[in-house]
């Protein structure tokens, strides 16, 4: 069956470290992937996404890269800021439409 | 676009009472979702709708939850009756079928006392 898992946090980082967190899938086909972020109190924003593989998704300042052969999708930002503190899920959707989620990876960056 | 719209935002009843949570998805969007958040087990998928339809109810966690989609435009979870620990953030989500992303509502928090 289809599932992702992603590291487990929290996890804590001074402003301007480089951020990864690792996200690697279980999945039948071809589907798409995404990492979505959650604001303290505020439903999942997509952040970016990869629809196939070698393909990079990138936002804000944020990237990840669709490796079938490794079937992962690590998130990584060069320089984190205090308004990156969130949630982060990892996800992927299949041919039939159904998303599956990670458990969820908190980040907290600090002055 | 207003994006999915949830309500209520916030909901506080007693244990035994009915609870419906109600949700619009994006207009055009054909795909419904509903998630329940906890600490303890993350974000679990409930139930989703293609074109109203119900597709998957494996995750409704037993006969107390029901849900419907009596149009495109609206659906509601309900929940009858509620217990405590049935607490928690419940989300809708919308998507295109065979669409690329989900879009997510605010979230109802759900307080059973």
């Amino acid at each position: 069956g289809n599932s992702v898992t992603q590291m487990e946090g929290p996890v804590t980082l001074s402003e301007e470290a480089f951020l990864t967190i690792n996200c690697t899938y279980t999945a039948t086909g071809y589907p798409s992937l995404f990492w979505y972020v959650q604001y303290p109190g505020e439903g999942l924003q997509l952040l970016l996404k990869a629809t196939k593989a070698d393909d990079k998704g990138s936002n804000k300042g944020f990237e990840a890269t669709y490796r079938k052969e490794t079937t992962s999708f690590h998130l990584e930002k060069g320089s984190v800021q205090v308004s990156d503190s969130a949630v982060y899920f990892c996800a992927l959707s299949d041919l039939g439409n159904q998303f599956y989620f990670g458990t969820g990876t908190s980040l907290t960056v600090i002055p | 676009d207003a994006g999915v719209i949830q309500s209520p935002r916030h909901e506080v009843t007693e244990m035994g009472q009915e609870v419906t949570l109600r949700c619009k998805p994006i207009s055009g969007h054909n795909s419904l979702f509903w998630y329940r958040q906890t600490m303890m087990r993350g974000l679990e998928l409930l139930i989703y709708f293609n074109n109203n339809v119900p597709i998957d109810d494996s995750g409704m966690p037993e006969d107390r939850f029901s849900a419907k989609m009596p149009n495109a435009s609206f659906s509601t979870l309900k929940i009858q009756p509620s217990e405590p620990r049935d607490s928690a953030v419940y989300f809708c989500a919308s998507s295109r079928v065979k669409s690329t992303e989900a879009f997510f509502g605010q979230g109802t928090r759900l307080t059973v006392v």
